[in-house]
């Protein structure tokens, strides 16, 4: 159980176009979704926390008009990256919680995202 | 604000050895404690988690961790690695108090197990 799906895995996209990332999951409601950042050899840093049927909150430094973060259903969220440079590349992981209460958030398999 | 501290960016170990890779957060209000595994181009899996209870956590293959409130340190041990094991393993603390549900994460220790 509790397993959240990313598609697609890997994409390559043209310096000025947009893309975008899906998160699912896949066995259960997800009340609240996370999307990640990973850079080479680095850790994950939050980007932003989306509820379903509410706007995200973005965490500080992150462009929200650049990544934008749409959870319209109880197990689908997409972030779209706008406008892509090179420096957007990245590895983009999603996360989802479950209940309400539950403090436990399970993980996608991730999104490599390469800007030529 | 909460901060993970993975003091160990390198741990190399020979196998059969045994490993303990260290985590010290920052804050000694309630928390939850969590370490996952990342192999290369891919996500996270759980190892372990502390939500309550005893403090001694086992986790899926041979991990086990100690949850030290007074040290504030949740430390990953296994008594005898594998060559599957090498990868890169990141400690993650939520903060009760927050009531945001988010996770820290330390900015990971890679293991390379060594033949």
């Amino acid at each position: 159980g509790a397993v959240v799906s990313q598609h697609p895995s890997r994409v390559i996209c043209k310096s000025g176009t947009s893309v975008k990332i899906e998160c699912r999951s896949l066995d259960f409601q997800a009340t609240t979704m996370f999307w990640y950042r990973q850079f080479p050899k680095q850790s994950l840093m939050l980007m932003a926390t989306s509820n379903e049927g509410s706007k995200a909150t973005y965490e500080q430094g992150v462009e929200k008009d650049k990544f934008l973060i749409n959870h319209a259903s109880l197990t689908l969220s997409t972030l779209t990256v706008t406008s892509a440079h090179p420096e957007d590349s990245s590895f983009y992981i999603c996360s989802a919680k479950g209940t309400a209460s539950s403090y436990e958030q399970y993980f996608g398999p991730g999104t490599r995202l390469t800007v030529t | 604000a909460q901060s993970v501290t993975q003091l160990d960016s390198q741990v190399p170990v020979f196998e059969e050895a045994p490993v303990e890779l260290r985590c010290n957060y920052s804050s000694s209000v309630s928390v939850y404690l969590f370490w996952y595994v990342q192999y290369p181009n891919q996500g996270l899996q759980l190892l372990l988690k502390y939500l309550s209870g005893s403090t001694l956590v086992k986790g899926i293959n041979g991990f086990e961790a100690e949850f030290n409130k007074s040290q504030t340190s949740f430390h990953l041990r296994k008594p005898s690695v594998h060559i599957s094991d090498t990868a890169e393993y990141f400690c993650a603390v939520s903060d009760l108090t927050s009531g945001t549900y988010k996770y820290i994460f330390g900015t990971g220790t890679r293991l390379k197990v060594l033949a």
